[in-house]
């Protein structure tokens, strides 16, 4: 079945600084990789994410890339702010296993002001 | 429009007790995922439903059930309750089979004693 490994579990960047966080995939097969902002008491919100016949994603301050041959996608944050302070969460699914979500292990975010 | 809106909030059983944890989706969505959440493992895959049918499963014991209404609501059930058990669990709705585009509630923290 698919795994998905994130890294790294926590980063500490300084407000106005990016922050990039990776993740990589086993399953060939998968084909859509959302990622998700936990925040303190709350579920997961998905925040932005992309298909596999796309290798680049923007949202504002927020970016996706993809490299299918590599099987690895990153999260990019520019200008980072206080509020960004989260655990972020990628994950990948394939259409054909149902779309179950196969979550990372998740990258605690610290923004310091 | 409502969020997904998950009951309770908070639930402290003891050991061998039985739990059942309610999910009401976006109004629309009839798709329903719920996942578990703890420190060590992550977010874990449970199950998924789509009109009222069981259309995946993780790799947890029987204890753990669900079942989803002609509403779309759904009900998650743990059974003999163990201490491994406590975690936040975390329902899940999305528009169609796809599971693209997941929207998470808050979630049920349960406490097993």
């Amino acid at each position: 079945g698919e795994n998905v490994e994130q890294h790294p579990s926590t980063l500490s960047v300084q407000e106005g600084d990016s922050a990039v966080i990776k993740c990589t995939y086993s399953d060939s097969a998968s084909n859509y990789f959302p990622w998700y902002k936990q925040e303190l008491g709350k579920g997961p919100q998905l925040i932005i994410d992309i298909r596999s016949n796309v290798g680049e994603k923007k949202d504002q301050r927020i970016a996706v890339t993809l490299n299918k041959t590599a099987k690895h996608f990153s999260l990019h944050i520019t200008e980072t702010q206080p509020e960004d302070s989260a655990v972020y969460f990628c994950a990948a699914s394939s259409y054909n296993q149902g779309g179950k979500l196969i979550f990372g292990q998740g990258t605690e975010l610290s923004v310091k002001p | 429009k409502a969020g997904v809106t998950q009951t309770p909030r908070y639930l402290i059983k003891t050991r061998g007790q039985q739990v059942t944890l309610s999910c009401s989706p976006i109004s629309g969505h009839r798709s329903v995922s719920w996942y578990q959440q703890t420190p060590g493992q992550g977010l874990q895959f449970l199950f998924e439903y789509f009109s009222e049918t069981q259309r995946n499963k993780g790799n947890f014991p029987g204890r753990f059930s669900g079942r989803q209404f002609s509403n779309s609501r759904s009900e998650m059930n743990v059974s003999t309750l163990e201490l491994g058990d406590s975690a936040l669990y975390l329902c899940a709705s999305s528009l169609d089979r796809s599971n693209e585009k997941l929207f998470f509630g808050s979630g049920t923290q349960l406490s097993v004693l």
